[in-house]
């Protein structure tokens, strides 16, 4: 079965230093793995997307993410935050063909002046 | 492109009654996902439809059900509401499994 963790429910950080989101998952097969965002009454937006191919994926808005198999991990990072930044974000995992999407519980993060 | 459509965006309905709801993919995906999305439990995976069958089942009773339409639109109903439905419910289409889901803006359903 296919799980996602998301470690911080609530990230806070500053305008213009670096954003961490943290994500672990849990998979039988060689998973795809995604981030979305949701800003408030908004759907979800697509950041990025792995589907094993590169191991450090871009996505938009200068976010960017690393597959670490070994620690099964898929991490978002930007290098400096911006206001617009301030979201709910979601990590989620697919095992494989058939299979439906699993989300995690998402990390709220805040951008602070 | 047009992105995915969902209908009506919001709905008040009281308890005890039945609700339909809509979702027009991205033209040429054949894969529609509902989600129901509630501040307590977050994202719920309701079902999946793909070729107008359905192919996953969340962990939901029967009172929620959904069919797929030989255009890929589909429709969620979801009968004797309860107070507990109330929630944002979240269409996404897909070419496929395995790949990004495009989401819709949601349908806010309150049940009263």
């Amino acid at each position: 079965a296919q799980s996602v963790t998301q470690l911080d429910s609530h990230v806070s950080v500053s305008e213009g230093t670096p954003v961490l989101l943290r994500c672990n998952y849990s998979s039988s097969y060689s998973p795809s793995l995604f981030w979305y965002v949701q800003h408030p009454n908004k759907g979800l937006q697509l950041l990025l997307k792995y589907t094993s191919a590169a191991t450090l994926v871009k996505g938009i808005n200068g976010f960017e993410a690393e597959f670490k198999k070994s620690e099964t991990s898929f991490h978002l990072t930007k290098p400096s935050a911006h206001m617009s930044d301030a979201a709910e974000y979601f990590c989620v995992v697919i095992g494989s063909y058939g299979q439906n999407f699993v989300f995690g519980p998402g990390t709220r993060l805040s951008v602070l002046p | 492109k047009a992105g995915v459509t969902q209908t009506p965006r919001y709905l008040i309905k009281t308890r005890g009654q039945q609700v339909t709801l809509s979702c027009s993919p991205i033209s040429g995906h054949r894969s529609v996902s509902w989600y129901q999305q509630t501040p307590g439990q977050g994202l719920q995976f309701l079902f999946e439809y793909f070729s107008e069958t359905q192919r996953n089942k969340g962990n939901f009773p029967g009172r929620f059900s959904g069919r797929q339409f030989s255009n890929s639109r589909s429709e969620m109903n979801v009968s004797t509401l309860e107070l507990g439905d109330s929630a944002l419910y979240l269409c996404a289409s897909s070419f496929d499994s395995t790949y990004e889901q495009y989401f819709g803006p949601g349908t806010r359903l309150t049940v009263t």
